[in-house]
C-alpha cells in the first residue's frame, strides 16, 4: 500500500505570500502524481497531473515538481480564490491519497 | 460544462443498504471510466471503486469489497454505488469522479467531480 504524506497540515498566509506544500509518498511513485483543490462547499477540483502538468484553465500562478517520492505543490502569489483544501493523490499503484493541506487566511 | 451531481445518501440503520446515484451532463458519459471516492468527517479522502467506460471492469478498495457494487447506465447517463451491509465507518461524504482517461485508457486520476451526498450509518 501506498501511503501519501501531505504537510503542514494547516498553512496560514497572506494574499500575495509565496505558498509551497508538500506531498510524500513512502515509496517511488515515479511522476504519477496528481494535485487538487477543494474550496469550502465545491467539488473538488484538478489542478495538476503527471507531477508537474497544469490542468486546462489552472492559472499559471499554481505549479508542482517532483518526482520518486518528494513533490511540491506551489503558488506563486496566493489570491483570494485560493484558499481551501488541497490533496495530492498517487495512481502509481492504484489510488490513495494525502491527509490534505489546508491553507487559511492569516 | 462538465457536471456529476449525487444524490441518494441519507442516515440508514447499521446493516442496512442504500444506492447512491450520480447523474453525469456536459461530456459523453459512455467514453469514461468513473470512481467513487468518499471522505469521513474530519478525515482525507478514500477512494472507493472504478468501473470502465462500458461497465466490464470494476474495480474495489479492500475496506468495501463484497459489500458495494459500481455499476453504470450509460443511456441514462449515471453511475451507481450499490451499498450493503453498511456499517459506521462508511459514514461520509461520496463524491463521484469522471476519470481522466478516455475509453479503455484509464488513467487512475480524476478530472470532474460532484460536490458529494452524505452517507450516515447509525443506529
Amino acid at each position: 500500500e501506498i501511503v501519501m504524506t501531505q504537510s503542514p497540515a494547516t498553512l496560514s498566509v497572506s494574499p500575495g505570500e509565496r505558498v509551497t506544500l508538500s506531498c510524500r509518498a513512502n515509496q517511488s511513485i515515479t511522476n504519477n502524481l496528481a494535485w487538487y483543490q477543494q474550496r469550502p462547499g465545491q467539488a473538488p477540483r484538478l489542478l495538476i497531473s503527471g507531477a508537474s502538468t497544469r490542468a486546462p484553465g489552472v492559472p499559471a500562478r499554481f505549479s508542482g515538481s517532483g518526482s520518486g517520492t518528494e513533490f511540491t505543490l506551489t503558488i506563486s502569489s496566493l489570491q483570494s480564490e485560493d484558499f481551501g483544501v488541497y490533496f495530492c493523490q498517487q495512481h502509481y499503484l492504484w489510488l490513495s491519497f494525502g491527509g490534505g493541506t489546508k491553507v487559511e487566511s492569516k | 460544462q462538465e457536471q456529476l451531481v449525487e444524490s441518494g445518501g441519507g442516515l440508514v440503520q447499521p446493516g442496512n443498504s442504500l444506492r447512491l446515484s450520480c447523474a453525469a451532463s456536459g461530456f459523453t458519459f459512455s467514453s469514461f471510466g468513473m470512481h467513487w471516492v468518499r471522505q469521513a468527517p474530519g478525515k482525507g479522502l478514500e477512494w472507493v471503486a472504478i468501473i470502465s467506460y462500458d461497465g466490464r471492469d470494476e474495480y474495489y478498495a479492500d475496506s468495501v469489497k463484497g459489500r458495494f457494487t459500481i455499476s453504470r447506465d450509460n443511456s441514462k447517463n449515471t453511475l451507481y454505488l450499490q451499498m450493503n451491509s453498511l456499517r459506521p465507518e462508511d459514514t461520509a461524504v461520496y463524491q463521484c469522479a469522471k476519470d481522466d482517461g478516455f475509453g479503455e485508457f484509464l488513467n487512475y486520476f480524476m478530472d470532474v467531480w460532484g460536490k458529494g451526498t452524505t452517507v450516515t450509518v447509525s443506529s
